[in-house]
């Protein structure tokens, strides 16, 4: 599985955009990337995922470059509520079989009021 | 049905007993998920279901564990001659397991064990 990298830290300011960025140089064309937070002491929740193209849903959006060797998560209008680690992950586009999450150490957003 | 339950959220045991999990995924779910994770680091795949069948298992498996989903419902975790090593938060998730491209999982609170 392609390999990510992700700031171990940052902040935003309340009402503002958080963008958070994330690395996959090695992922393979048949590889997802999806984007999961974890808010303290709570399991992991699904936030968004792509393959190519951007995405937008209610909870974020999801740009991914034209190489597709990175990606950024875009939490528009950030809130208190919104302060988690969150997680870059790549997944193979598989039909069948487990698709395991491999979750690295994320980046821990801190929203500021 | 509101989500994946994991039961007990907490648990303290003395090094050498046995304890045991229970996840209960959502209930069209047919696909279950164990993870481990430690303070400060990322959830680590254990093992999957694929409703009763154990389909794979991480090396971080080791013999001590045993995980069942007999019915391919709920699934239990049980963990051997504890180690203070095992002191992580376990966490359950379940997903659909159409055979698309993905389905995302959704994860449980997690039982949180403490080995003394």
């Amino acid at each position: 599985d392609a390999k990510t990298t992700q700031p171990p830290s940052m902040d935003c300011a309340e009402g503002r955009a958080a963008n958070l960025p994330c690395n996959h140089s090695t992922i393979s064309g048949n590889e997802y990337v999806y984007w999961y937070r974890q808010i303290h002491s709570q399991g992991p929740q699904y936030i968004i995922h792509g393959l190519k193209n951007n995405e937008t849903n209610e909870m974020a959006s999801l740009i991914i470059t034209e190489d597709r060797k990175s990606s950024t998560l875009i939490l528009p209008h950030a809130t208190l509520r919104d302060t988690a680690v969150y997680y870059c992950i790549v997944v193979p586009r598989l039909l069948t079989g487990a698709n395991n999450l491999f979750f690295g150490t994320g980046t821990r957003l801190t929203v500021i009021p | 049905d509101t989500g994946v339950s994991q039961d007990p959220r907490h648990k303290i045991t003395k090094r050498g007993q046995n304890v045991t999990f229970r996840c209960d995924p959502i209930s069209e779910h047919n696909r279950l998920y164990w993870y481990r994770q430690t303070l400060g680091q990322g959830p680590e795949f254990l093992t999957y279901f694929q409703n009763e069948a154990q389909l794979e298992k991480s090396r971080l498996l080791s013999d001590r564990f045993s995980a069942e989903r007999p019915k391919g419902s709920f699934s239990t975790l049980e963990i051997q001659r504890t180690e203070q090593g095992d002191s992580a938060m376990y966490l359950c998730a379940s997903s659909l397991g159409r055979f698309s491209s993905y389905n995302e999982q959704f994860f449980g609170p997690g039982t949180r064990l403490t080995v003394l």
